[in-house]
């Protein structure tokens, strides 16, 4: 089955710019979606498709993807950005069938 | 307004069953996809099960596969996940997601709490 590979916990300083990595063979086939969730919260997609973003979704959000690996970039990360982030995708197969990374926490200093 | 609830949750014993349910609302129920996917305390978010709009493609994470059911009801605007043979390690938050062109899951409900314990 297909597997997706986060590190699980990455920091910015306020202001700046931080890269969450995704890597899983099925990402050389298909898009990743990530998700924002934050204590106690339900998930909230930040990303899907081809770096298209949801209505709500900042615009300092940007996704991108090159062979095995999918990014989630933020643009001058922001206080109320510091949460846990998970990427998914379809498997590899191209059934109907999804994995999710085991999650990024990023904390914003 | 868009909107998932789940509801179902609660405390069972290892072998038993529990029918969680997710109440949509505000949107086209039948012209979406849905899935279930559930988080573990304190653990990251795990994918399944997926049914189409018309439930003619049903499919199920390994881990579940064979002891829960997926269902919905296009009428009543709900989705249905039955568990079966629960175990203790099946103990997670469960919530429902619309699917949003097989490119991500749009909406997400706040999720139903399911405990397996003796």
């Amino acid at each position: 089955s297909s597997e997706l590979t986060q590190d699980p916990a990455v920091s910015v300083a306020l202001g700046q710019t931080v890269t969450i990595t995704c890597q899983g063979n099925n990402l050389r086939r298909f898009f990743a979606s990530w998700y924002q969730q934050k204590p106690g919260q339900a998930p909230v997609l930040v990303i899907y498709g081809k770096n298209q973003r949801p209505s709500g979704t900042p615009d300092r959000f940007s996704g991108s993807s090159s062979g095995d690996t999918a990014s989630l970039t933020i643009t001058g990360a922001q206080a109320e950005d510091e949460a846990d982030y998970y990427c998914n995708s379809r498997d590899y197969t191209g059934n109907l069938y999804w994995v999710f990374g085991g999650g990024t926490k990023l904390t914003v200093l | 307004e868009v909107q998932l609830v789940e509801s179902g949750g609660g405390l069972v014993e290892p072998g038993e069953s529990l029918r969680l349910s997710c109440a949509a609302s505000g949107f086209s129920f039948s012209s979406f996809g849905m899935n279930w996917v559930r988080q573990a305390p304190g653990k990251g978010l795990e994918w399944i099960s997926y049914i189409s709009i018309s439930s003619s493609t049903i499919n199920y994470a390994d881990s579940v596969k064979g002891r829960f059911t997926i269902s919905r009801d296009n009428a009543n605007n709900s989705l249905f996940l039955q568990m079966d043979s629960l175990r203790a390690e099946d103990t997670a938050l469960y919530y429902c997601a619309r699917d949003y062109r097989h490119d991500g899951f749009d909406i997400w409900g706040q999720g139903t709490m399911v405990t397996v314990s003796s």
